[in-house]
């Protein structure tokens, strides 16, 4: 069955950085598109960025653009959240999400998330 | 960029059908998918393509869209189905992904 299970979240100072990963199993990876989606205490799903099956391109929300990078290493079923300049804001679970398709066409899978605490 | 709105909260007896609308500006053009989430899990998607159901949900979830409306609707609803409902679509034309802001259904 469709396994994701996402990793390093935990408490850190505004303005620095975090990785988050996400292992997939139980499909082939390299044949979807991968997302993260998070959610901050109390509020609703913000989608976060997407990744392409083959990684040839990846979109991130205005929100993160240009803090946040989306990648993926389909020889370790792996997809990566690369998270630069965190704000307060940035607080929320952080949630792996395999998408239909090898590129967009909804979300059918998630993992059970990881949170992120940027506080002082 | 595109804005999906949903009421906040909606609520049904046992046995009766809840509505959830989700507007958006000629979302009837958009795929749109529906998603289920309860305290303190994961979301699940119950509806997709506008009114497919993946396998293990019920047929009591369905969808229609069209217009500026899309709409879940659950029929025969349980007390198991109290929970937070989203609806998404993709927005080509900003290459984004863009979630409603949730709507709380409550079984009296």
């Amino acid at each position: 069955q469709v396994q994701l299970v996402e990793s390093g979240g935990g408490v850190v100072q505004p303005g620095r950085s975090l990785r988050l990963y996400c292992a997939a199993s139980g499909f082939t990876f390299s044949s979807y598109g991968m997302h993260w989606v998070r959610q901050a205490p109390g509020k609703g799903l913000e989608w976060v960025a997407v990744i392409w099956y083959d990684a040839t391109d990846k979109y991130h929300a205005d929100s993160v653009k240009g803090r946040f990078t989306i990648s993926r290493d389909n020889s370790e079923n792996t997809l990566y959240l690369e998270m630069n300049s965190l704000r307060v804001e940035d607080t929320a679970v952080y949630y792996c999400a395999r998408d239909r398709a090898p590129m967009v066409r909804g979300i059918d899978y998630w993992g059970q998330g990881t949170l992120v605490t940027v506080s002082s | 960029s595109y804005v999906l709105t949903q009421p906040p909260s909606v609520s049904v007896a046992p046995g009766q059908t809840a509505r959830i609308p989700c507007g958006g500006n000629n979302i009837g053009g958009d795929s749109v998918h529906w998603y289920q989430q309860k305290p303190g899990q994961a979301p699940v998607l119950v509806v997709y393509d506008d009114s497919d159901r993946p396998s293990g949900i019920p047929e009591r979830f369905s969808g229609s869209n069209s217009g500026n409306t899309a709409t879940l609707t659950i029929s025969r609803v349980e007390a198991g189905d109290e929970a937070d409902y989203y609806c998404q679509v993709w927005d080509s034309s900003s290459d984004h992904g863009v979630f409603g802001g949730g709507t709380k259904l409550t079984v009296l």
